[in-house]
């Protein structure tokens, strides 16, 4: 069964630290992960996006790894702020299935002054 | 551009009540979707269309019935409500197939079924 898992369900971290989040999964036969950052109240949005070949990829302070030999994902955070207060939900694509994302439940973040 | 709006952003309903969720999207996007998202739970796709004039199911579609009659608007309709839909509503869209493009979130619907 495909599935997506994350780790841990809930962080906090001071401002200014760095934190990892993790997401494992089962899906195959794999296409793409994506992160996205979803805040309170809101739609999620895209951070990266990774293929087979990439194992890593960063946009600003976020900094994503893929071990697709182990279906292993992270999502590093550097210097964290307030504003990464946020729940950073894991999708995995099936390259047999053209709708069919499987969403991670999550990994709320709270960043404390 | 507004990217992809909903209407409305809170509902609250008795059970066997009916409703219609509207979603709106600016960028001409082909693919539309509207998915739920639960405590503790990935969010699940409930229907999408590829295009304009069609529909398909997803994951989660009992209950459900959606409408694509024109290209920027995506409907889901609830004909008689259930405790059990009680969830937030996200309606998404994309360019093309979501396993290349980025799906574009609207800012949901928080719906509550008594």
């Amino acid at each position: 069964k495909n599935q997506v898992e994350q780790s841990p369900q809930s962080l906090i971290i001071l401002e200014g630290k760095n934190c990892t989040l993790q997401c494992n999964y089962t899906v195959s036969p794999f296409s793409n992960l994506r992160w996205y950052k979803q805040d309170t109240g809101r739609g999620p949005v895209s951070l990266t996006i990774m293929t087979f070949s990439e194992n890593t990829k960063s946009n600003g302070r976020y900094t994503a790894t893929l071990d697709a030999d182990t279906k292993q994902s992270s999502l590093h955070i550097t210097a964290s702020q307030l504003s990464d207060s946020a729940s950073y939900i894991c999708v995995v694509s099936a390259k047999d299935s053209s709708y069919k994302l499987i969403f991670g439940s999550g990994t709320r973040l709270l960043v404390r002054p | 551009n507004a990217g992809v709006t909903q209407t409305p952003k809170f509902r609250v309903l008795k059970t066997g009540q009916s409703m219609t969720l509207l979603c709106a999207q600016d960028m001409n996007h082909e693919y539309m979707y509207w998915y739920r998202q639960d405590p503790g739970m990935g969010l699940r796709l409930i229907h999408y269309s590829v295009g304009e004039g069609t529909t398909a199911k997803g994951e989660v579609p009992d209950g459900y019935n959606v409408s694509r009659l024109k290209k920027q608007n995506f409907l889901l309709g609830l004909e008689s409500a259930a405790p059990s839909q009680t969830s937030v509503y996200f309606c998404a869209s994309s360019w093309g197939d979501p396993r290349a493009d980025t799906q574009y979130f609207g800012p949901g619907t928080r719906l509550t079924v008594l």
